[in-house]
């Protein structure tokens, strides 16, 4: 299985700060891989798909980029609607696995 | 619009039974592969398994498999997951997901919350 791994866990930020959010696949992967965002109580919501692609909808404040084995998330503009919790996934298997989250805080 | 609705979580003994079920809305869902993701409380997303859109195609993650199956019924745009012989490490919301190939997981249905506790 190819297992993913986000970093970091947690971050603290404030409105208007520039956030990035890394995440590796221990296999290439190519760009099969998802970012979705989760506020607590909710299913999560795809922001951006084949690494770079942003959903219809998606604030273009949030943008991703990476290809094989490393992938990055970011905010160039934090809003309060974006402290959330953050997950990578690949799906280049049909396994679709998910990075660990990462949880982005009210500095 | 597309809608996924979850039902069937509950509270369930070790050992026990309990079958999930989603129902579709708004996209023709035989078109569509499907999945079951779960999540325990405050803790990460963990994939359990997936259907493809005619059922040829059934993956599980190994921390279900041989416990867990799933299906679908195209004609009732309905997707299952049978759960038996539940453990306390089974308690999660689970939720549904439609897949597409290039997008990944683009639609969600709201969970139904499985509790494993004697």
């Amino acid at each position: 299985d190819i297992q993913m791994t986000q970093s970091p866990s947690t971050l603290s930020a404030s409105v208007g700060d520039r956030v990035t959010i890394t995440c590796r696949a221990s296999h290439s992967i190519s760009t099969w891989l998802a970012w979705y965002q989760q506020k607590p109580g909710k299913a999560p919501k795809l922001l951006i798909y084949k690494a770079s692609t942003l959903e219809n909808g998606v604030p273009s404040r949030f943008s991703g980029s990476g290809s094989g084995t490393e992938f990055t998330l970011t905010i160039s503009s934090l809003q309060p609607d974006d402290f959330a919790t953050y997950f990578c996934q690949q799906y280049n298997t049909y396994s679709a696995t998910f990075g660990q989250g990462t949880k982005v805080e009210i500095k | 619009e597309v809608q996924l609705v979850e039902s069937g979580g509950g509270l369930v003994q070790p050992g026990g039974s309990l079958r999930l079920s989603c129902v579709a809305s708004g996209f023709t869902f035989s078109s569509y592969s499907m999945n079951w993701v779960r999540q325990a409380p405050g803790k990460g997303l963990e994939w359990i398994s997936y259907i493809s859109s005619s059922s040829s195609a059934i993956y599980y993650a190994d921390s279900v498999k041989g416990r867990f199956t799933i299906s679908r019924d195209n004609a009732k745009n309905s997707l299952f997951l049978q759960m038996n012989s539940l453990r306390a490490e089974d308690t999660a919301v689970y939720y549904c997901a439609r897949a597409d190939y290039e997008i990944g997981f683009d639609y969600w249905g709201q969970g139904t919350l499985v509790t494993v506790s004697s």
